[in-house]
């Protein structure tokens, strides 16, 4: 039972266009969700979060987009660069001291 | 050390054989936690341990799977038994106190198995 869902598998952008990854989730329980990021043999690490009290939060050229009412949350970035390459996971988490569930990850990959 | 340490960073196994793998969290982290890394499978919640005890282990795949946490500091995760499947990269991180109270965690390169 995968209780959040990402979208798409994997991305190619151009050079300063913008990247765009969708989850959604079920549990309405849920009252965190991050970003991670990940690059070839390192382990992820946090890029941006968001708690569902607000609908945008932006850093820098990351910024999530956050829809309650349709379970759902996005992160954009823009001007996408070749170092933005690496493989992003979206994250809940749920009530109390529950581990974060992950999606399945995103493979970005920016091309100039 | 100043990040997760995880040991060994390759191990490459038997059938059959047991392997255990390490975590040294950062220091003053009380919360350690354990996922496991599959192609196209992301990352999936293994065990999580506050201090010494583990308030949830329901992620691990089957009995041949433990965990301990020792000195409310390093882990050892063991697979008994290994099988084919069990082939994958383990990630380990921690956290001050726990998801609950600042949302994120900081993970360990990990450890990649495989199981021949």
């Amino acid at each position: 039972q995968q209780q959040v869902k990402q979208s798409p598998q994997s991305l190619i952008v151009q050079k300063g266009g913008i990247s765009i990854i969708n989850c959604a989730y079920e549990n309405t329980a849920f009252d965190y969700f991050p970003w991670y990021q990940q690059f070839p043999g390192k382990g992820p690490a946090l890029l941006i979060a968001i708690r569902p009290d607000v609908s945008e939060k932006k850093e820098g050229r990351f910024t999530i987009s956050f829809n309650k009412s349709a379970k759902q949350f996005s992160l954009h970035i823009m001007d996408s660069q070749p170092g933005d390459s690496a493989t992003y996971f979206c994250a809940a988490r749920g009530e109390g001291n529950t581990p974060l569930v992950f999606g399945k990850g995103t493979r970005l990959s920016v091309i100039a | 050390g100043a990040g997760v340490s995880q040991s060994p960073s390759n191990k490459v196994t038997e059938k059959g054989k047991d392997v255990e793998l390490r975590c040294d969290p950062i220091s003053g982290h009380t919360a350690l936690y354990w996922y496991r890394q599959s192609l196209g499978q992301g990352l999936e919640f293994l065990i999580y341990f506050q201090g010494n005890s583990a308030p949830d282990k329901s992620g691990l795949p089957s009995d041949r799977f433990s965990a301990e946490r020792t000195g409310g500091s390093v882990s050892t995760l063991t697979i008994q038994r290994t099988q084919q499947e069990d082939s994958a990269v383990y990630l380990c991180a921690s956290s001050p106190g726990g998801t609950f109270i600042t949302g994120e965690l900081f993970f360990g390169e990990g450890s990649r198995l495989t199981v021949l």
